[in-house]
This record gives C-alpha cells, sequence and structure tokens, in this order.
C-alpha cells in the first residue's frame, strides 16, 4: 500500500509565479490535510479537504492560495504570485473516513518552495 | 484556544542513555494527543497516540509516553537511545469533539543522540 505521494519534491519558483503543488493521499483515504512548515518552525495547519468539500481553510492565507480535492485525482495546493515568504516545506496527509478526530493522519514527503 | 509548547528546542544526549522530550498543551476541551517524528527531508511518522483509556501509550521504536490531564502534558520518553534516533520531534493536539480535522504543532525538539 503506497502512502502519501506529493510531486514535485523540490520546486524553485520566481516572484510573481505560480506554485502547483500535488498530493495523492493513501488508497482509501478521502480526507486530506496541508500544512506549511517555514525554516526552524513547527507545522501550520492550511486546509483540510474532503472529496469536492473545503472543510475547514482556517489556515490558509486570504489571498493568492487555493486548494482543491477533485473527485478524480490529486489534491493541488495553489500559490499564485508567489513572494519569498512563500518559501516553506509544504507537506499533505491524508486520514480514512469514518474516524473522525481520532484517525491517524500519514504525512507525505513534502514539496519544498524556493522562491527566487 | 489551543496551543502546543515543547519546552526544549534541543536535546543533546548520549548514546544508550534515557531522554525526556517535554509537551504541554493547553485546551479547555477534550483532546487526543500524538507525537510524530521528522528525519531530515523526509515527512512525519507517527511514533505514538493518546485516545482515550490507559494514560500510558507505548509507541514504535521503544518510545512511550504518559498523559497527564491534571498538568496538561504528554512527554515522550525512551530508556536508551541510539543514534539513529536523531531526527526532530513534535508533539501535536487535536480537538476532541466537531468536525476540524486540523493538528496543533509544538514547534519540534531536535534530539541529538552522541556516540
Amino acid at each position: 500500500n503506497a502512502g502519501v505521494m506529493q510531486n514535485p519534491r523540490h520546486l524553485v519558483r520566481r516572484r510573481g509565479q505560480e506554485a502547483r503543488l500535488r498530493c495523492s493521499p493513501m488508497k482509501g483515504h478521502s480526507h486530506v490535510y496541508w500544512y506549511r512548515q517555514l525554516p526552524e518552525e513547527g507545522l501550520k495547519f492550511m486546509v483540510y479537504l474532503q472529496k469536492e468539500n473545503i472543510i475547514d481553510e482556517s489556515g490558509m492565507p486570504k489571498e493568492r492560495f487555493s486548494a482543491e480535492f477533485p473527485k478524480e485525482g490529486p489534491s493541488i495546493l495553489r500559490i499564485q504570485q508567489v513572494v519569498r515568504g512563500d518559501s516553506a516545506a509544504y507537506f499533505c496527509a491524508s486520514s480514512p473516513p469514518g474516524q473522525g478526530a481520532q484517525g491517524t493522519q500519514y504525512f507525505g514527503p513534502g514539496t519544498r518552495l524556493l522562491v527566487l | 484556544a489551543q496551543s502546543v509548547t515543547q519546552l526544549d528546542s534541543q536535546v543533546p544526549v548520549f548514546e544508550e542513555a534515557p531522554v525526556e522530550l517535554r509537551c504541554n498543551y493547553s485546551s479547555s476541551v477534550s483532546v487526543y494527543l500524538f507525537w510524530y517524528v521528522q528525519y531530515p527531508n523526509q515527512g512525519l511518522q507517527l511514533l505514538l497516540k493518546y485516545l482515550s483509556g490507559s494514560t500510558l501509550v507505548k509507541g514504535i521504536n521503544g518510545f512511550e509516553a504518559e498523559f497527564n490531564k491534571s498538568q496538561t502534558s504528554f512527554h515522550l520518553r525512551k530508556p536508551s537511545v541510539h543514534i539513529s534516533d536523531t531526527a526532530e520531534y513534535f508533539c501535536a493536539v487535536r480537538h476532541g469533539s466537531g468536525n476540524t480535522g486540523k493538528l496543533i504543532f509544538g514547534q519540534g525538539t531536535t534530539l541529538q543522540v552522541k556516540p
């Protein structure tokens, strides 16, 4: 059973470009979470999605950031017009349905975004 | 609001010595507690979790943690560490009710095991 897949693993963008980060959850998992880890800091929650629905986006910056988890295909975290402060590691996690708050979140290897 | 405090940013220890990584949380409602480990340039791996029941939780790689409700703590322990335990350790809390799925993480503790 493959784990959570994220691609690309490393992404370099210039200021003003768009960044698209992809996350394929574990097989059978319908819940996806995105977290951001700034240098020397812990992970900060960004958004929680289920298939075709955003459940909690309380951690998403109000502008330039968006996330989706379509019925088919991976979850996408999109950052428009990137700035240097967006440089960070972005982690995706997934969990199976039906376990509520007790469910374990399984993390992917992360995408390390560098904005030049 | 929930928060998690990891009291030590770095913990140096010699191989085969015992170690304790401290974690305190603040929450006015019931919570679930987790410890994750992150090796360099990798994602997070679950070490153990407390949901309910026995306050002493055993995890992978010989780690264990004790939930102390009165002190709102969830300290991680290992009786004898190995070089391979060198990594970043994160304590996290999650609401015990409601629909929110988010984990609130502490700042992390770097465990440095020396030969």
